[in-house]
């Protein structure tokens, strides 16, 4: 049973930049979120996908955004980027109705912006 | 509006030995309340969970935790610490109106020493 992939597992992007990272939930699984988690600080949640559509949105810019393709695997893009935006990007997993289940993350993609 | 507060930013405890790390919350509504174990240049692994019921719950690695609605507490225990468990603890929240967006802490580094 395959896990959350992400890819690529590392990424270096100038500023201005555009970038593209990319996941595979779980299988079974039908939602997807992403999460950005900066050097020394927890997870942030950005925001999730259902049924190719965002669902909720954290407290992130519009350059932030994302699709979810009928495969249920997502994409995260972000725009004009700038040297804060350099973090490890965390993708989650889970299945919609069960909010009260833990959700299942990827390795991350680690995004260095120079 | 939710939140988690890790106090500590490092525990330090010999092999052996018991191990509490601590985490306290604030929801609207009911919490839905989670620990994940993250390695260096790994995602998040989920521990355990607390979602009605039991206040002591009991997780992945011998790890447990207990919920304390009055104190708003979530504590990480391990009645014998092993060297291996030596990783960072994040403590995370969502509530049960709230969707799928996690709350995550700052995390804790827990360090095991031979």
């Amino acid at each position: 049973d395959a896990g959350v992939t992400q890819s690529p597992t590392h990424l270096i992007k100038t500023r201005g930049q555009q970038v593209t990272l990319r996941c595979s939930p779980k299988s079974g699984h039908d939602t997807v979120s992403w999460y950005q988690q900066a050097l020394g600080q927890g997870p942030q949640f950005i925001f999730q996908y259902y049924e190719e559509e965002e669902r909720q949105r954290g407290n992130f810019p519009d350059r932030f955004s994302g699709h979810q393709f009928p495969n249920y695997s997502s994409e995260l893009n972000v725009n004009a980027l700038l040297l804060g935006d350099s973090a490890l990007y965390l993708c989650a997993s889970s299945l919609v109705g069960q909010e009260y289940n833990e959700q299942f993350f990827g390795p991350g993609t680690r995004l260095t912006v120079l | 509006a939710q939140s988690v507060a890790q106090p500590e930013d490092q525990v330090n405890v010999a092999e052996g030995n018991p191990l509490t790390v601590k985490c306290t919350y604030s929801v609207s509504g009911n919490p839905y309340l989670f620990w994940y174990v993250q390695y260096p240049n790994r995602g998040l692994q989920f521990l355990l969970k607390y979602i009605t019921g039991d206040n002591l719950v009991k997780g992945s690695y011998g790890f447990e935790a207990e919920f304390n609605k009055s104190q708003t507490s979530f504590h990480l225990k391990k009645p014998s610490a092993l060297v291996s468990d030596s990783a960072l603890y994040f403590c995370a929240v969502r509530a049960d109106n709230a969707g799928n967006m996690l709350t995550f802490g700052g995390g804790t580094r827990l360090m095991v020493k031979p």
